[in-house]
């Protein structure tokens, strides 16, 4: 059995640039859940695709989009980069839209100068 | 929407003294409650978690206790060891339309010193 891996684990772009970010789900998981953690802070949710299709989403802008794969892989874009987007991007990948049993990727560190 | 507090955010326990981290929700109708252990550069990892028909759940030196009425529970660790020490995060999973995300306290800092 695969655990959830992301990708790339580090990433430096530049204020205004769009960032993409990867996520491959573990096996026998449908529903890919994306979750933002500032240094020191806890994990905040930005939003969950359950087979394809965007199923909930938390207080972030529009420019935080994503989507996901046949295969349940997903990816989140960032557009129009600000320096407070500079985080831990975590996606967890889980059966079913319900939020248990999420097996957590080792993240992407985003740093935007 | 669901607001998780947790206290305290740095805790310094002697190895073999026993740790105890409190969140309290603010949603009565959350029903699913994670506790997460996260080291330095690492994933978050589920460690135990107890649902709202449960009022205590015990996995070998960990355990959860819930009080639904008080909208608070808590992670003991019994006989803590140097390998406790991590960030932990309490989490709390609201039921209907917003039962598809975690909502996270920002977390308490173990420190088990030999």
């Amino acid at each position: 059995e695969t655990g959830v891996t992301q990708s790339p684990t580090h990433l430096i772009k530049t204020r205004g640039q769009q960032v993409t970010l990867r996520c491959s789900s573990q096996s026998g998981h449908n529903t890919v859940s994306w979750y933002q953690q500032a240094l020191g802070q806890g994990p905040q949710f930005i939003f969950q695709y359950y087979r394809e299709e965007e199923n909930g989403r938390g207080n972030f802008p529009p420019r935080f989009s994503g989507l996901q794969f046949p295969n349940y892989s997903s990816e989140l874009n960032v557009n129009a980069l600000e320096l407070d987007d500079s985080a831990l991007y975590l996606c967890a990948s889980s059966s079913g839209r319900i939020g248990v049993g999420y097996t957590f990727g080792s993240g992407t560190r985003l740093t935007v100068v | 929407g669901e607001n998780v507090e947790q206290h305290p955010s740095t805790l310094s326990v002697q190895e073999g003294d026993s740790a105890v981290i409190k969140c309290t929700y603010s949603d009565s109708a959350s029903n699913y409650f994670p506790w997460y252990k996260q080291e330095l550069g690492k994933r978050p990892q589920l460690i135990i978690d107890i649902r709202s028909n449960v009022g205590e759940k015990k996995d070998q030196r960990i355990a959860v206790t819930l009080n639904k009425t008080a909208k608070h529970f808590s992670l003991h660790i019994t006989e803590t060891q140097p390998e406790d020490s991590a960030v932990y995060f309490c989490a709390a999973t609201p039921s209907g339309a917003g039962s598809y995300q975690l909502t996270f306290g920002k977390g308490t800092k173990l420190s088990v010193i030999p």
